[in-house]
């Protein structure tokens, strides 16, 4: 069965700094993977997805991910942080072509001025 | 605007009695599905539709329904509510993710709806 892991429940960032949040995964074949972001009282928007080719990945708001398929990774990184990039982040795999989805835990980020 | 809507997006129940939450998107989207979100547990996948009445259980249907009967709703049915239902629950829609030319769509989440089961 397929998983996700966000092995930090909460990540502290000064402003300005650069921004790592933390994603594995377990998955039998090729692994779909997306980031997702929720702000407080909102659904969750859509950041960036990996499906195949480059290994980093660029997305809105100046996140971008990097996939690595031998440590089963796709961690979120921003060059720096800005105080309203505070939220609730996601990770998520889809086995196969986007039948169906697995969201980690979830880890929320805190950017202190 | 493009978007999915929920109603309602705050409901305080009682244990026994039927409810229904609505979900609608306006972007002619194959692909929708139901999540519940709770502390600790990130969203779990509870139904998901391909296309009209073509649906299918996620991680964790047990006590909901569902039904697609029209492209654009996708209601998600409480037949008896229980208090270990309550949770925040997010209808999202998306292209067909079996499009075809290794595609795979990001979802578009609705505001969510907040349940209470006393």
């Amino acid at each position: 069965a397929q998983s996700v892991a966000q092995p930090e429940d909460q990540v502290n960032v000064a402003e300005g700094n650069p921004l790592t949040v933390k994603c594995t995964y377990s998955v039998s074949g090729n692994p779909y993977l997306f980031w997702y972001v929720q702000y407080p009282n909102r659904g969750l928007q859509f950041l960036l997805k990996y499906i195949t080719g480059d290994n980093l990945v660029k997305g809105s708001y100046g996140f971008e991910a990097e996939f690595n398929k031998s440590q089963t990774s796709f961690h979120l990184k921003k060059p720096s942080a800005l105080v309203s990039d505070s939220a609730l982040y996601f990770c998520a795999v889809s086995p196969t072509e986007g039948q169906n989805f697995v969201f980690g835990p979830g880890t929320r980020l805190s950017v202190l001025p | 605007e493009a978007q999915v809507t929920q109603n309602p997006r705050y409901l305080i129940t009682v244990t026994g009695k039927k409810l229904t939450v609505t979900c609608s998107q306006n972007m002619n989207h194959e692909y929708m599905s139901w999540y519940r979100q709770d502390p600790g547990l990130g969203l779990r996948q509870i139904y998901y539709s391909m296309n009209v009445e073509v649906t299918d259980k996620g991680d964790v249907p047990e006590g909901y329904k569902v039904s697609r009967k029209e492209k654009r709703n996708f209601p998600l049915i409480l037949e008896s509510p229980s208090p270990n239902q309550t949770s925040l629950y997010f209808c999202a829609s998306s292209p067909h993710p079996l499009a075809g030319g290794g595609q795979t769509y990001e979802q578009y989440f609705g505001p969510g709806t907040r349940l209470t089961v006393t």
